[in-house]
């Protein structure tokens, strides 16, 4: 069974451009997470979609966004990029039995965004 | 405010000694708790998970402790192999489906020769 994929593996931006990342998530898998991971401050949660609806969402900017498809695959997308955007984007799916417990997150190898 | 603290951003332990990664959480809401294990250029993967009607939960070398009064879980490597060095990190959540999945910033474990 294929992994969860993110592409493109590494990104180059100017500031104020906008970037989109996508994650395909394990098949069968109906949730998939999206996280920021910097070297100070760990694995920061952006948003978890569920059935094409964003289920959670964590402390970003309105600048960040995201969505899911039909097919359960999910895209980010982050607006007017800032140099402190810099990060590794981590997308993670899980099957969602419908209860946390023994709920186990699978992360792709992630996307490394440069913001120039 | 962070919910989820790992307070050690580094450890460094002896080959085939006990490595022991703390991490201590503030929501009393938190009733189940996770550990994965990252490889640079990789992305994290599971290691051991405990929910809090349980207080220890093993698998092979990997022990999970949960103290919940204390409100502290510790993840014990016996013994350390030089595979283990990676970055670890805790993660927690309330258990209910529509509660996120939060994490720690992670401790870079070190296995000595």
């Amino acid at each position: 069974k294929a992994g969860v994929t993110q592409t493109p593996r590494y990104l180059i931006k100017t500031r104020g451009q906008q970037v989109t990342l996508s994650c395909s998530p394990i098949s069968g898998h109906r949730s998939v997470s999206w996280y920021q991971q910097t070297p100070g401050q760990g694995l920061q949660f952006l948003f978890e979609y569920f059935s094409e609806t964003q289920r959670n969402k964590g402390n970003f900017p309105g600048r960040f966004s995201g969505r899911q498809f039909s097919n359960s695959r999910s895209e980010m997308n982050v607006s007017t990029l800032e140099l402190g955007d810099s990060a590794l984007y981590l997308c993670a799916s899980s099957l969602d039995l419908g209860y946390r417990y023994n709920e186990k997150l699978f992360f792709g190898s992630g996307t490394q965004l440069s913001v120039l | 405010d962070q919910q989820v603290k790992q307070n050690s951003p580094s450890l460094s332990v002896q080959e085939g000694r006990i490595s022991i990664l703390n991490c201590d959480y503030t929501n009393s809401m938190f009733d189940y708790f996770l550990w994965y294990k990252k490889y640079p250029a990789e992305g994290p993967t599971f290691l051991i998970s405990i929910s809090s009607i349980k207080d220890k939960n093993e698998d092979g070398r990997f022990t999970v402790f949960l103290n919940k009064s204390a409100k502290h879980l510790s993840l014990h490597i016996v013994p350390s192999q030089p595979g283990d060095s990676a970055v670890y990190f805790c993660a927690a959540s309330a258990g209910d489906r529509d509660d996120k999945i939060i994490f720690g910033k992670g401790t870079r474990l070190h296995i000595l020769p």
